[in-house]
């Protein structure tokens, strides 16, 4: 079965920089989730979008922004990088909002240096 | 807020028994929970997921349970094998609101 596809999956990049990483969901998924997950740490949710706008939003630095295409693919960019957003960045698709899971791709590995 | 715990960093297992991971959840509001896998290297991968108005759902070797009284649910995995090796994180979410918020992950090790 198709899955979640991100791209980069390692990237890296000095201070102050910027990144963008990509997501292409599950086809037919309609929603999208941003997770960061630092060393030995839990996923913690960054920003969600659902039919192309934004439905939630976590603790996403303002440095960060993202949205979600025509296609249903969504971007995450990221500028004035700093070394603690060194993290694996996730990103999740689901059909609908309301209790359907959310399934993962094996994410971008973004190291600052 | 939202907080989600398991409590136990590691699980080691005998290969063929069955384990148990325990989470605990904070928001009574939360209507909607999930377990992960996460193997090296890789995103978390769906095992189960149950909604508040469930006590028990099971699955493939596997068996979630929810104790709303308590705030506390756990996944059973029967027979466990070498492949089950990985960490498991359960996550819950608000009504009305899409984000996860993850427990802290309980590494399961599987001994031969």
């Amino acid at each position: 079965a198709a899955g979640v596809i991100q791209s980069p999956r390692h990237l890296i990049k000095e201070k102050r920089e910027t990144a963008t990483l990509k997501c292409y969901p599950i086809p037919r998924h309609d929603t999208v989730y941003w997770y960061q997950q630092g060393p030995g740490q839990d996923p913690q949710f960054l920003i969600s979008f659902y039919e192309k706008m934004q439905s939630d939003k976590g603790s996403i630095p303002d440095r960060f922004s993202a949205q979600q295409f025509s296609d249903y693919h969504s971007e995450l960019n990221m500028s004035s990088l700093e070394l603690g957003d060194s993290a694996l960045y996730f990103c999740a698709s689901s059909r609908g909002q309301t209790n359907q899971p959310q399934h993962f791709g094996d994410g971008t590995r973004l190291s600052i240096l | 807020g939202e907080s989600v715990g398991l409590h136990l960093p590691t699980l080691s297992v005998q290969e063929g028994d069955n384990s148990i991971i325990n989470c605990a959840y904070s928001n009574s509001a939360s209507d909607y929970f999930i377990w992960y896998k996460q193997e090296s290297g890789k995103g978390p991968q769906f095992i189960i997921d149950i909604r508040s108005n469930m006590d028990k759902r099971q699955g493939q070797r596997v068996t979630v349970l929810l104790n709303k009284t308590v705030k506390h649910l756990s996944l059973q995995i029967a027979a466990t094998q070498p492949g089950d090796s990985a960490v498991y994180f359960c996550a819950a979410r608000k009504a009305a609101g899409n984000k996860l918020t993850f427990g802290g992950g309980t590494r399961v090790l599987v001994k031969p």
